[in-house]
């Protein structure tokens, strides 16, 4: 059975730290992994990952994939209040769309 | 433009009721799905279905049902409704199973 897990569930910060959120893996003929972040509403979509150890990055959050050790990790640097959210990750691969638990940022000023 | 649209919003409904939930997409994806969001926020999918394939999760009750009219739409018709149906109901669309684009939700409250 497919499998995501992510880590950590929960994590608080201040304003101007770094966070990484990890996500680790199990999905039979591996497609893509994608890292989402929801707030109030839908998921939003952040990264597509297909190749390993090239690095995506929009603004402060980037993501990288390792498709030999199974998991993704997504940092945001500079933190902001506005980054507060649930990130997910999900895989794709013979089934679809599979989600972690999702991991809840929340920045404080 | 929205791109993945999904209505109602808002759906408050008694117990044993039979709803139905409308979904269209206008990004010309091959694949939608349909998901279930519990109060502690797990996306947990109930179905995808293409033009060749319907991929049921298998532990989903048999009174959820997709209809898709045509590519662009994939319904979600509920029948009996159960209070543990309370939830967010998500649908999303892909191209070629790739990274999926979410709908805005529609919350059910069973009363």
């Amino acid at each position: 059975e497919d499998k995501v897990v992510q880590s950590p569930l929960s994590l608080v910060v201040h304003e101007g730290d770094t966070v990484t959120l990890n996500c680790s893996y199990e999905v039979t003929n591996f497609r893509s992994l994608l890292w989402y972040k929801q707030e109030k509403k839908a998921p939003t979509f952040l990264f597509m990952l297909t190749s390993s150890g090239i690095e995506k990055k929009s603004g402060r959050l980037s993501s990288i994939l390792d498709k030999k050790e199974l998991f993704s990790i997504l940092n945001i640097t500079a933190t902001q209040t506005g980054d507060s959210a649930v990130y997910l990750c999900a895989v794709t691969g013979n089934t679809p769309l599979v989600f972690g638990k999702g991991t809840r940022l929340s920045v404080i000023a | 433009d929205t791109a993945v649209s999904q209505t109602p919003k808002y759906l408050v409904t008694q117990m044993g009721n039979d709803k139905s939930i409308k979904c269209e997409q206008n990004l010309g994806h091959d694949t939608m799905y349909w998901y279930k969001q519990d109060s502690k926020k797990f996306l947990k999918i109930m179905f995808s279905y293409n033009n060749k394939e319907l991929i049921i999760n298998e532990t989903v009750p048999n009174r959820f049902s997709p209809k898709s009219p045509d590519k662009a739409h994939l319904n979600l018709h509920i029948n009996s409704l159960e209070l543990g149906d309370s939830a967010v109901y998500f649908c999303a669309s892909s191209f070629k199973n790739l990274g999926a684009f979410f709908g805005q939700g529609t919350r059910l409250t069973v009363v």
